[in-house]
């Protein structure tokens, strides 16, 4: 149970063009989502809380108008990488909380999408 | 604030061979929880092992254990009988309770030689 589904798992697009990376979670309502970004051979950094119905909560640093996130529905959070450009390029990680589910239990993943702007 | 430090970049190990990766952590909760993933090369996150910083017994879970001395402020991953499956990057995390939000280390790169 509790499996995320993320898509798509590549892209590949040129400098100024917009993206949108699905984070689902298929047999389970997630209320909270988190936006992660990781650098090769680096940690995951928060970029983001997504709430369902609500504005997602940014960290500091992350800018909101480049990445914006959607959590319309308690099975799905979009994250859309805003007019890209090559050091946007990264691998970008979901994960979801399943309502109810105590502090103990780990985070659910989705498997990640490579983004790569040219 | 909370801070995870992970101190070895990189570590190898024999096959068959144990190896512990290092985990220290900073919080001023006094409730808390510490989280191993491992991420393979194909980048997805795979939960390991947890304890809670109530938790009188290091927790267990296979070939894997958690070495947590709370006194001391770590929780050091043991991985028995190492498994060439078993290199990827390995990071700590720390969960404090009610938030949900989640801090990862800067992670281990584990290689296991054949």
């Amino acid at each position: 149970g509790a499996v995320v589904s993320q898509h798509p798992s590549w892209v590949i697009c040129k400098s100024g063009t917009s993206v949108k990376i699905e984070c689902r979670s298929l047999d389970f309502q997630a209320t909270t989502m988190f936006w992660y970004r990781q650098f090769p051979k680096q940690s995951l950094m928060l970029m983001a809380t997504s709430n369902e119905g609500s504005k997602a909560t940014y960290e500091q640093g992350v800018e909101k108008d480049k990445f914006l996130i959607n959590h319309a529905s308690l099975t799905l959070s979009t994250l859309t990488v805003t007019s890209a450009h090559p050091e946007d390029s990264s691998f970008y990680i979901c994960s979801a909380r399943v309502v109810g589910e105590l502090s103990n239990q780990p985070q659910h993943f989705g498997d990640g999408t490579r983004l790569s702007i040219l | 604030a909370q801070k995870i430090t992970q101190t070895q970049p990189g570590m190898f190990v024999q096959e068959k061979e144990a190896v512990t990766l290092d985990c220290t952590y900073d919080t001023s909760d006094q409730s808390y929880g510490l989280f191993w993933y491992k991420q393979p090369s194909s980048g997805e996150m795979i939960f390991l092992i947890y304890q809670g910083s109530y938790d009188e017994q290091n927790a267990t879970e296979g070939r894997y254990s958690l070495n947590f001395q709370k006194a001391r402020k770590s929780a050091n991953l043991v991985i028995s009988a190492s498994q060439l499956g078993d290199s990827a990057m390995y990071f700590c995390a720390m969960r404090a309770p009610g938030g949900f939000k989640t801090i990862f280390g800067a992670g281990t790169r584990l290689f296991v030689k054949a």
